[in-house]
């Protein structure tokens, strides 16, 4: 099972700031990783796939990056509604795995 | 546009049976592209797929080792829709279930996602 490992656990950002967040598989997944936005009490939004491909309707502050094993999400200027968690999925292998989450809080 | 509605309850007693299910609107259970997945969510195992079930000329299942031995899921086509079933439940399956769409089988991203439902394993 490819285990997927994101960085930090939580990351303290002021709005109109840039985060980077950060996932980490065990073994090469390609580029098949996708990346979702969770609100409390909402199920998990996709908002990226093939590492770097925005999911309809995704603005563009939010971009996709990596292959193989070293994968960041970057948000470019952070909006009041972006403050989530965030969390990293590999589907090159199966079974498919989701990282642990990082949790985006306003400073 | 694509929605799926979950419905079931949300309190199970142990080694009873956990049933939910997933309408769908907007596509078609029988598509010969997306398959249609459950995954949970607690705060001791994250989140972690289940299982799913797909049609391509007939209908197959997959399931997660971790609960291969005990779970079911399958189509309604009549319905349009897609249940899952998980056998002799403890407290460790209490967790928020989801269902999802997985685009086609070589793009097994979720999009999109059921409103999700807490179910408690308790007596």
């Amino acid at each position: 099972e490819i285990v997927m490992t994101q960085s930090p656990a939580t990351l303290s950002v002021s709005p109109g700031e840039r985060a980077t967040l950060s996932c980490r598989a065990s073994q090469s997944v390609s580029i098949n990783l996708a990346w979702y936005q969770q609100k409390p009490g909402q199920a998990p939004r996709l908002l990226i796939y093939g590492a770097s491909t925005r999911a309809t309707g995704v603005p563009a502050r939010f971009s996709g990056n990596g292959s193989g094993t070293e994968f960041t999400l970057t948000i470019s200027s952070l909006q009041s509604e972006d403050f989530a968690v965030y969390y990293c999925q590999q589907y090159n292998n199966w079974p498919l795995t989701f990282g642990g989450g990082t949790k985006v809080e306003i400073k | 546009q694509v929605q799926l509605q979950q419905s079931g309850p949300g309190l199970v007693k142990p080694s009873q049976t956990l049933s939910l299910t997933c309408a769908i609107s907007g596509d078609n259970v029988s598509s010969n592209s997306a398959a249609w997945n459950w995954i949970r969510q607690s705060p001791s195992r994250g989140l972690e797929w289940l299982g799913k079930t797909y049609y391509r000329s007939k209908w197959y299942s997959d399931y997660a080792v971790s609960v291969k031995s005990r779970i079911t899921i399958n189509p309604d086509t009549s319905k349009n829709q897609f249940s899952l079933q998980l056998h002799s439940v403890t407290p460790e399956d209490t967790a928020v279930y989801y269902c999802a769409r997985a685009y086609s089988s070589s793009a097994n991203w979720f999009d999109p996602w059921g409103q999700g439902t807490l179910v408690t394993v308790s007596s």
